[in-house]
This record gives C-alpha cells, structure tokens and sequence, in this order.
C-alpha cells in the first residue's frame, strides 16, 4: 500500500503552459516536502510546507499543503524547458519516525519548446 | 561545501555476492540516511542514524543488510549475500539538524544490479 499517491505519473507539455502535480494520503503528515530530481541525481529540496493550509512561491512555482495536511500540490506556471524533470513529493506522517520520510512515485514532466 | 558522495555510483555483481556501498554525508552532519529506490516503485526508507547511533532501522528489508558508521563519519551499507530483488538505486543522504522540518541532502545515489 502506497501512503503518498502522486499524480499524473507522467507529463508532457508545451512551454508556456501551466501545470499542477497532486500528492494525497489518507494520513496526516507533520510536514511534507516537494523534491526535484535529475536523471543520474539525487532528489534535491525544493520547499518544506509544515502548516495545514500553507501556501509558498518559489519563483513559478506554488506549493500548497491542504488544510487538513493529507495532501499537496505543486503547481508550476507558464513551464520552461528548464522544468524537466521528476518532482517528488515527501512527508513525515505525524508521529512517525523522524528520518522515515515517505516518498511519492515521482511526476516525470519534459516541457517542449 | 562538498555535498553527500556516495561510492560506487554503479556496480554490478552476481547473485550470492557480497556489495559495499559507501556514503560521505557533509562534514559536520550528525544525521545519516540511506533510502533505495527499486524499479517501478517509491524510493524507500532504510535506516537513520545520528553520529555513530542506528536511530531508526526499521526500512532494512531482512539482515542481509548491514549498515555502519563507525566514528560517526562516513556510513557503509553491506548486502551479503545479494538477491535479484535488491537491484535499485541505493541514496544516501544527509542533515544538520534533526526535527520534521530538517532539509535532506542526498547524494546521487549507487545504481547496484544483481544478475
């Protein structure tokens, strides 16, 4: 059983374009992470959302936690070729272990120019 | 500052073989994780430590996985004997604090393929 759903698993847009990538569970999270990862690469951090409800902008990028913190978005505004990549949600269910982060199977965006 | 290496980024062994991966967390990082990720699936959860101390162990799929960290530095995971099933890319990553909030570094990761 998968405790974080990431949705779609795949996307391919054109530039300009703009996208939303889903995360949900059934569980409730202390906090959940959204991770960019390049081919050959490790996972790098994007943003951290900790707050029922929180919303924050990194550039193009909005991330939301939904208020009841079982579930995020990442949304990504007028795409680049630069955005490529496989984007990873990640969370720490509350009361969990603290190094136990559960990760999402991973959206694979490829933005044409 | 040198981010988390990780030694080899990829191997190759046959089934019943012995594989040691390596990790190097940035210097002055207590908090040590190793995680995998098995084709097709999410990337998984294997152990926590924090400096020299196995805090959270309990992603280690059966005891033919050991992982050390002696003198709280570098980290070692062995696989003895390796299954078919453990192919995947093993990562390793690292924090300075701990806490829900903590930032992971990770490393890119050994690619290891069991035929």
């Amino acid at each position: 059983t998968q405790l974080l759903e990431q949705s779609p698993q795949f996307l391919s847009i054109q530039e300009g374009e703009n996208l939303t990538v889903y995360c949900n569970s059934s569980s409730v999270f202390s906090s959940l992470q959204w991770y960019r990862q390049e081919p050959g690469e490790g996972p790098v951090l994007l943003v951290t959302v900790v707050t029922g409800g929180e919303v924050k902008k990194l550039k193009r990028l909005t991330f939301q936690f939904g208020d009841a913190r079982k579930d995020s978005s990442l949304h990504i505004t007028a795409a680049q070729p630069g955005d490529t990549g496989l984007y990873l949600c990640a969370g720490r269910i509350r009361g969990g272990s603290q190094g136990n982060l559960i990760f999402g199977k991973g959206t694979k965006l490829s933005v044409k120019p | 500052e040198a981010g988390v290496t990780q030694f080899p980024s990829h191997s190759v062994i046959e089934k019943g073989q012995t594989v040691t991966l390596r990790c190097d967390p940035i210097s002055g990082h207590d908090n040590l994780y190793w995680y995998r990720r098995v084709m097709g699936k999410e990337i998984k959860f294997l152990l926590h430590f924090v400096k020299e101390s196995k805090q959270d162990e309990s992603g280690m799929p059966n005891n033919r996985f050991l992982a050390e960290r002696t003198g709280g530095t570098y980290s070692t995971l062995k696989v003895q004997p390796a299954e078919l099933e453990d192919s995947g890319v093993y990562f390793c990553a690292s924090s300075q604090v701990r806490g829900y909030n903590s930032p992971l570094h990770f490393g890119n990761g050994t690619r290891l393929t069991v035929t």
